[in-house]
């Protein structure tokens, strides 16, 4: 069981916007940076978001995300077939001795 | 090419143990926290440890203290997973990625290509 919760699935046709959560806590995102990710299984998980809301150099603006308190969000707007993918959010967990976490994922499908 | 080489991957047995390690090239290797993640099948991301620029912190998910150490040679640009005492549930794919960061990592911005680790009788 991940610190962070994500829901397990999301879907929706092209063209149109998601988002997906990520529920937390105050050792986790209410105290540092959250990071997004989009992983094809058998690829390389590509960052998306950083900061809890900079995109690095040559990720689509369609992308975006924010924070808030404990929780944070990715939007994701102008679907296209192409993003079908898991997505995770992931931060620092300062509680006990410190580690890196990341939430369950969420299985995106573009119908 | 900034890129990162996973290797020592591998079928072995339950109570067995495996080496991985993690070529950098490209960039500054010492200047970045490094994080071993897995991916078990049909699972999610699993960040299994971190070892921050200088080698003076680690820092391991639960199910893997005591018998998995990471650990870094920043003169061959090279980062390790000894996996010790090994189960059938640390199956997966085993991805090294380059943290940003000071006192704690942050985003992770540059992975491998993954190296699979199978663990059965």
């Amino acid at each position: 069981q991940s610190l962070l919760t994500q829901p397990p699935s999301v879907s929706a046709a092209p063209g149109q916007r998601i988002t997906i959560s990520c529920s937390g806590s105050s050792s986790n995102i209410g105290d540092n940076y959250v990071s997004w990710y989009q992983h094809v299984p058998g690829t390389a998980p590509k960052l998306l978001i950083y900061d809890n809301n900079k995109r690095p150099s040559g990720i689509s603006d369609r992308f975006s995300a924010s924070k808030s308190g404990t929780s944070a969000t990715l939007a994701i707007t102008g679907l296209q077939t192409g993003d079908e993918a898991d997505y995770y959010c992931g931060t620092w967990d300062s509680s006990l001795n410190g580690a890196w976490v990341f939430g369950g994922g969420t299985k995106l499908t573009v119908l | 090419d900034v890129q990162l080489a996973e290797s020592g991957g591998g079928l072995v047995q339950p109570a067995g143990s495996l080496r991985l390690s993690c070529i950098a090239s490209g960039f500054t290797f010492s200047a970045y926290w490094m994080t071993w993640v897995r991916q078990a099948p049909g699972k999610g991301l699993e960040a299994v440890a971190q070892i921050k620029q200088d080698g003076s912190k680690e820092h391991y998910v639960d199910s893997v203290k005591g018998r998995f150490t990471i650990s870094r040679d920043n003169a061959k640009k090279t980062l390790y997973l000894q996996m010790d005492s090994l189960r059938v549930e640390d199956t997966g794919v085993y991805y090294c990625a380059r943290a940003w960061g000071e006192e704690v990592a942050t985003e992770h911005d540059l992975w491998g290509q993954g190296t699979l680790v199978t663990v059965s009788p």
